[in-house]
């Protein structure tokens, strides 16, 4: 069972910084099988991310997603209020199938 | 517009059964595999199960710790899934969302529904 770690386990940036999040998966997964998802308070989580790099519609281009291997990332390029949430990564693993999240970023506020 | 609405939890004592149903609509929810994914209160996400569209088998998968307990169905000419959960467990106590799945990712999420497992 493929085990997903997410790094740091909280963020304290200012709004208009960068944020660099990162996904690490304890064996290879393939880069189709890698999502990112927002969870604000109180409400349900929204897909950001998906097949590593490929944007959800309605997803602004501040958001973005790379990696491969065992190694990936989701960059905000300029944090906006609404950004700060917790995020989580997930992957498909196809034997069996299984799809896996990691623990959450928290991206506050500094 | 894709619309998920959840329905069906409750308080209910260790060891009873819960039945979760989820209204799809802005979708061909016949074509599209339905998850349902939980979240104990402060924690994170898990994955319950995945049930495929009946053109790609119509079978279910489920996460080991539900396996054998909990079951997934769909009824298309209604546009609803459901969850049926037996033998409940109070580390069963969480938010459970209906979700469509694609691309191998959670795409839309209902609101979620609450399901308490206490004595």
């Amino acid at each position: 069972e493929i085990v997903l770690t997410q790094s740091p386990g909280t963020l304290s940036l200012s709004p208009g910084e960068r944020a660099t999040l990162s996904c690490r998966a304890s064996q290879s997964v393939s880069s189709t099988y890698l999502a990112w998802y927002q969870q604000k308070p109180g409400q349900a989580p929204r897909l950001l991310i998906y097949g590593a790099s490929s944007r959800a519609t309605g997803i602004p281009d501040r958001f973005s997603g790379s990696g491969s291997g065992t190694d990936f990332t989701l960059t905000i390029s300029r944090l906006e209020p609404e950004d700060f949430a917790v995020y989580y990564c997930q992957q498909y693993g196809s034997s069996p199938p299984t799809f896996t999240f990691g623990p959450g970023t928290k991206v506050d506020i500094k | 517009e894709v619309q998920l609405v959840e329905s069906g939890g409750g308080l209910v004592k260790p060891g009873g059964s819960l039945r979760l149903s989820c209204a799809a609509s802005g979708f061909s929810f016949s074509n599209a595999w339905m998850s349902w994914v939980r979240q104990a209160p402060g924690k994170g996400l898990e994955w319950v199960g995945l049930i495929y569209s009946k053109t790609d088998s119509g079978t279910t998968d489920y996460a080991a710790p539900v396996k054998g307990r909990f079951t997934i169905s769909r009824d298309d000419s209604k546009n609803t899934l459901y969850l049926q959960m037996n033998s409940l467990k109070t580390e069963d106590s969480a938010v459970y969302y209906c979700i469509l799945t694609s691309w191998y990712a959670q795409a839309y999420w209902g609101q979620g529904t609450l399901v308490t497992v206490s004595s």
